[in-house]
């Protein structure tokens, strides 16, 4: 059975520090790699996709992919209140459907 | 690009009736769209995929003649949720994959059901 492992918080960082969101997956096969953010009450929203190993950075945000040791890490520069949020890992392992992790809640105090 | 709407956004309904939720792709094709509950503070939890003009493939433990899904334009999919129960009221959301040869999934806002 393919797992997403998601460490569930909250992370607390204060304003403007970095945060630190991890994820691990059991499918040695996986593909590809989402990082997605979820406000209470709303659906998730893609933040970042990544396929190759390495890191990939767009903006505040940097997703980490280490295929060897079956980890994705994704990096929230300069955090923000507004970056609260559930932060959910995704996983594709060459089907259609993704596996998601159950997320991690991250709080940024100002 | 890749927007994905649900109507309606919220609804609630007296235990036994039927509630249909639609998803839409408003600026893509999509032909597969996908459909999770979530209850409150887990995780998305997928029910089914939909493929356009095929019939769905639910995931093990759904009932899929209670959750009737239909995908029949590149552009529309919809949940009915049968005789729905108090056990049933979640939030159901949809996705799609803007294309064959991605897999990336963009989610439509949800749907919050409250069945009484």
């Amino acid at each position: 059975q393919k797992e997403v492992e998601q460490n569930s918080g909250p992370l607390s960082v204060p304003e403007g520090a970095i945060a630190s969101l991890n994820c691990t997956y059991s499918d040695r096969v996986s593909q590809s790699f989402f990082w997605y953010r979820q406000y209470s009450g709303k659906s998730p929203e893609l933040i970042m996709s990544i396929y190759s190993n390495g890191d990939k950075e767009d903006g505040r945000f940097t997703a980490q992919l280490n295929k060897a040791s079956q980890y994705v890490s994704l990096l929230i520069r300069d955090s923000q209140p507004s970056d609260s949020a559930t932060y959910l890992c995704a996983v594709n392992s060459g089907y259609s459907t993704l596996t998601f992790g159950k997320g991690t809640m991250l709080l940024v105090s100002p | 690009g890749a927007v994905v709407s649900q109507h309606p956004s919220w609804v609630i309904c007296k235990s036994g009736t039927s509630v249909k939720i639609e998803c839409r792709s408003l600026d893509f094709q999509a032909t597969t769209m996908f459909w999770y509950r979530q209850f409150p503070k887990q995780s998305l939890m997928l029910m089914a995929t939909s493929n356009e003009g095929s019939k769905a493939t639910y995931e093990q433990g759904v009932e899929k003649d209670k959750f009737l899904i239909n995908h029949a334009s590149l552009t529309l999919s919809t949940l009915t949720v049968t005789s729905a129960h108090p056990e049933d009221s979640s939030f159901y959301i949809c996705s799609a994959k803007q294309g064959e040869g991605t897999d990336t999934q963009y989610f439509g806002p949800g749907t919050r059901l409250t069945v009484l």
